[in-house]
């Protein structure tokens, strides 16, 4: 089946420094991306919708200038959290979607285990 | 609006007992419904999906669910667990207004299922 790669699986860094996620979609090209976050003991989160090519649509309550997301290419988004505080400490995880198909068919990354210190 | 509640943060059986993990909607539409699977270091798998078709649904792994609209309910069964059903469970609606499916992920909070020899 389909495969979404993403990297790093954990990441632990320092308050106020950035930190970069990739997701990437192996074997289809994935038009749609979304990012989720989820806290300890609590629900996935949508954060932001991204298409190919276009700007990000972020969730309410979700700042855009603080978790940067580039999805230039069809196979490749990237989540960049700016200037990152212990708050942000969270897992975040990707999904994708091909071409003409609905989100009853995503396909997940591994996800990223963020602790800022 | 939609949301979902899974009913358990842990569930804890015995290897070759059966598994029940539950989890109760609500949708102001007509929902489609999942359940994923994430295993430790890996992506959240797809193990069943109703989508307004036969209520029992039969998934992967021997999982089975059954969407009962007057329970709002869709609850996962195994007849017989495994030790490699260790795991977290997400339960997951879409709501399909408008007939179609590309409305948000709403996740459960999730549910980890421990497997005892």
């Amino acid at each position: 089946g389909a495969v979404v790669s993403q990297h790093p699986s954990r990441v632990i860094c320092k308050s106020g420094t950035s930190v970069k996620i990739e997701c990437r979609s192996l074997d289809f090209q994935a038009t749609t991306m979304f990012w989720y976050r989820q806290f300890p003991k609590q629900s996935l989160m949508l954060m932001a919708t991204s298409n190919e090519g276009s700007k990000a649509t972020y969730e309410q309550g979700v700042e855009k200038d603080k978790f940067l997301i580039n999805h230039a290419s069809l196979t490749l988004s990237t989540l960049t959290v700016t200037s990152a505080h212990p708050e942000d400490s969270s897992f975040y995880i990707c999904s994708a979607r091909g071409r003409r198909t609905t989100n009853e068919k995503l396909f997940f990354g591994s996800g990223t285990q963020l602790s800022v210190l | 609006a939609q949301s979902v509640t899974q009913l358990d943060s842990h569930v804890s059986v015995s290897e070759g007992t059966p598994v029940l993990l539950r989890c109760n909607y609500s949708s102001s539409y007509s929902p489609s419904l999942f359940w994923y699977v994430q295993h430790p270091n890996k992506g959240l798998q797809l193990l069943l999906k109703y989508t307004s078709a036969a209520t029992l649904v039969k998934g992967i792994n021997g999982f089975e669910a059954e969407f009962k609209k007057s329970e709002t309910s869709f609850h996962l069964t195994k007849p017989s667990a495994h030790m490699s059903d260790a795991a977290e469970y997400f339960c997951v609606v879409i709501e399909n207004a408008g007939g179609t499916s590309y409305g948000k992920l709403t996740f459960g909070q999730g549910t980890i299922l421990t497997v005892h020899p």
